[in-house]
Formats: structure tokens, C-alpha cells, sequence
């Protein structure tokens, strides 16, 4: 099993520019995380599906970012336009959810470090 | 609010001692604790998980504690190795009805020296 993939690893651009980041999750799992990781405000999420259906999104910080899950394998969070206080590492997670009672862990890909000057 | 407290400053211990780190909430009432750990540049990695009604849990030569009254998680890794040494993270799961949902504490960086 490859674990979460996200693409890029490294992104630097410039404000105002679109920012798209990807995840693909661990095949099975029902349930993606888009995290974001700063030395200021630690790991926070942002936003996270059920079987790819959007279900809290008020850690979205801004109109200015937005998240889909087309289907159970690809997710995207676009920033636009990006700005210097974007800079952080972005993580996607995937797990098996809640089933029968029993929470499962969750699986983190290696993250995008996005940087915006 | 609530709140996750973990130790902002690192834990520096010696090779072979046990370890014991931190994790205080406020205005939670959790169903689970997990607790994760992140070594630099990559994301972080489930260790353990213990539930409300579990007061002790084990794996390894890591021990996690949750007393529900003090509102506090315990995790200890003994006999300390320098492979160890990274961030460890408290994540508490949120309200029943977002009970896939993870809040994170800002971490404690361990170093374990020779």
C-alpha cells in the first residue's frame, strides 16, 4: 500500500497566483482530511468528507479556499488567490471512519510545503 | 473555549529513562484520545488510541493514561531510546456529531540523548 499521496511536495509561488493541491487517499478508506500546519497554530483542519460528501468545513478560513472530492480515490483544496499568510504545510489524511462504534486512526500523507511570497 | 495544552517546550531526557508527556483539554468531553507522532518534514504517524471509559492503555513500551476528571492524558515511552526523539501530538476526538472529526494539540518535542 502506497499510504496517502499528495502532490506536489514543494510549492512556491506568488500572491494572487491559484494554488492546487492533491491528495489521493488509502484505497478503502471513507473519510479525507485536509490539515494545515503552522509553527504559530500547530495542526488544524480545515475540512474534512464522508464518503465524499463535505461534512465540516469551518475551519476553512476564507472564501478564498476551497476543497472537492470528485470520488473516493483524488481530492483537491485550491487556494486563490493565495497570500503570504498561506504559507504553511498542508496535510491530507484518510481513515476508515467511524464504523461500529469504533474509531479509527488516521493515515497522513507527507504533506505540501506551500510557500507564497 | 476549548482547549488542547500540551508542553510547548522540549523534553529533554537521557537514554534508557522513561518519558512522560502531557495533554490537558478544557470544555471537552471526549469520546477518544489518539495520540500521534511527527518526526520533521513528515506528517504525523498513530501510535495509540484509548477511550473514555479505558484508564490505562499499553503497546510496546508506550503507556497512555485518560482520567476524565482531570481532564488529562498521560503517555509515557520507557526505556527511552534516541530513536524516540521527535514531536508527539494529543488529538481528541470532537462532539458525537462530528465524531470523525480530530482536534490536535500543538505537540512536545522529545529528545532523547546518549
Amino acid at each position: 500500500d502506497a499510504g496517502v499521496i499528495q502532490s506536489p511536495r514543494h510549492e512556491v509561488t506568488e500572491m494572487g497566483q491559484e494554488v492546487t493541491l492533491r491528495c489521493k487517499p488509502i484505497s478503502g478508506h471513507n473519510s479525507l482530511f485536509w490539515y494545515r500546519q503552522t509553527m504559530m497554530r500547530g495542526l488544524e483542519l480545515l475540512i474534512y468528507f464522508n464518503n465524499n460528501v463535505p461534512i465540516d468545513d469551518s475551519g476553512m478560513p476564507e472564501d478564498r479556499f476551497s476543497a472537492k472530492m470528485p470520488n473516493a480515490s483524488f481530492s483537491t483544496l485550491k487556494i486563490q488567490p493565495s497570500e503570504p499568510r498561506d504559507s504553511a504545510v498542508y496535510f491530507c489524511a484518510s481513515s476508515l471512519g467511524v464504523a461500529g462504534g469504533q474509531y479509527n486512526e488516521q493515515f497522513f500523507g507527507p504533506g505540501t510545503r506551500l510557500t507564497v511570497l | 473555549s476549548q482547549k488542547i495544552e500540551q508542553n510547548s517546550e522540549a523534553l529533554n531526557i537521557q537514554e534508557g529513562k522513561t518519558a512522560t508527556l502531557t495533554c490537558n483539554y478544557t470544555n471537552y468531553s471526549p469520546a477518544y484520545l489518539q495520540w500521534y507522532r511527527q518526526d520533521p518534514g513528515r506528517g504525523p504517524v498513530f501510535l495509540l488510541l484509548i477511550r473514555e471509559n479505558e484508564k490505562e492503555k499499553r503497546k510496546e513500551r508506550l503507556k497512555v493514561t485518560f482520567d476524565t476528571t482531570l481532564k488529562q492524558s498521560l503517555f509515557h515511552i520507557t526505556a527511552s531510546q534516541p530513536a524516540d526523539s521527535a514531536t508527539y501530538l494529543c488529538a481528541l476526538v470532537g462532539d458525537t456529531g462530528t465524531a470523525s472529526k480530530l482536534t490536535f494539540g500543538t505537540g512536545t518535542r522529545l529528545q532523547v540523548t546518549l
